[in-house]
């Protein structure tokens, strides 16, 4: 299976503060890559997809780039919305991997 | 809305059987590629199992064997029964969408339920 690695696992964070939080995969997945927005006891948000699509209605502060076999998210400005646990996801590989997840926490 | 909802989860014993519902609203669930996403506590997701539109399934090779997808069309639901549990597959258990719509599969997930806790323990 490919691996996803993030990092870091826990971010400290205020409003208005630039954020990214980087994926990295164990091979070449090219532009293979998802990223998530999860809040306690809510569905997880697709935000990103194709490594820097952005979903429908998700905010343009939210951003993503790489290819490859490392990845970030990046958001612009952050917002108190924004304090929840993001998951990097590849499907390169039809066995589906995620990363272990970033905690954006309020600083 | 388009929205799922999962149900069926508690606390089963080790080697016992529960069966996961998904309702789907506001979409129908045979025309796209349906999937159980889980995550065990305090640890990041795992892809379990999809049903493809025409039906084929797959699985995670931990689950390979002792779990079932399935869909009922009639009542636009999901399901997952999972037999001969073991204590690491406690989890929440989320039903996601795949994002390719119906046509072909994309990979990742547009849509997803807020899960069922499933606890395995004795």
């Amino acid at each position: 299976d490919i691996q996803m690695t993030q990092s870091p696992s826990t971010l400290s964070a205020s409003v208005g503060d630039r954020v990214t939080i980087t994926c990295r995969a164990s091979q070449n997945i090219g532009n293979w890559l998802a990223w998530y927005q999860q809040k306690p006891g809510k569905a997880p948000r697709l935000l990103i997809y194709e490594a820097s699509s952005l979903e429908s209605g998700v905010p343009s502060r939210f951003s993503g780039s790489g290819s490859g076999t490392e990845f970030t998210l990046t958001i612009s400005s952050l917002q108190p919305d924004d304090f929840a646990t993001y998951f990097c996801q590849q499907y390169k590989s039809n066995s589906l991997t995620f990363g272990g997840g970033t905690k954006v926490e309020i600083k | 809305e388009v929205q799922l909802v999962e149900s069926g989860g508690g606390l089963i014993q080790p080697g016992g059987s529960l069966r996961l519902s998904c309702a789907a609203s506001g979409f129908t669930v045979s025309t796209n590629y349906m999937n159980w996403v889980r995550q065990a506590p305090g640890k990041g997701l795992e892809w379990v199992s999809v049903i493809h539109v025409g039906g084929s399934t797959y699985y995670t090779d931990s689950v390979n064997g002792r779990f079932t997808i399935s869909r009922d069309n009639s009542k636009n639901t999901l399901f997952l029964q999972m037999n001969s549990l073991r204590a690491d597959d406690t989890a929440v258990y989320y039903c996601a969408r795949d994002a390719g719509g119906g046509s072909t599969s994309q990979g990742y997930f547009d849509l997803w339920g807020r899960g069922t806790l499933v606890t395995v323990s004795s």
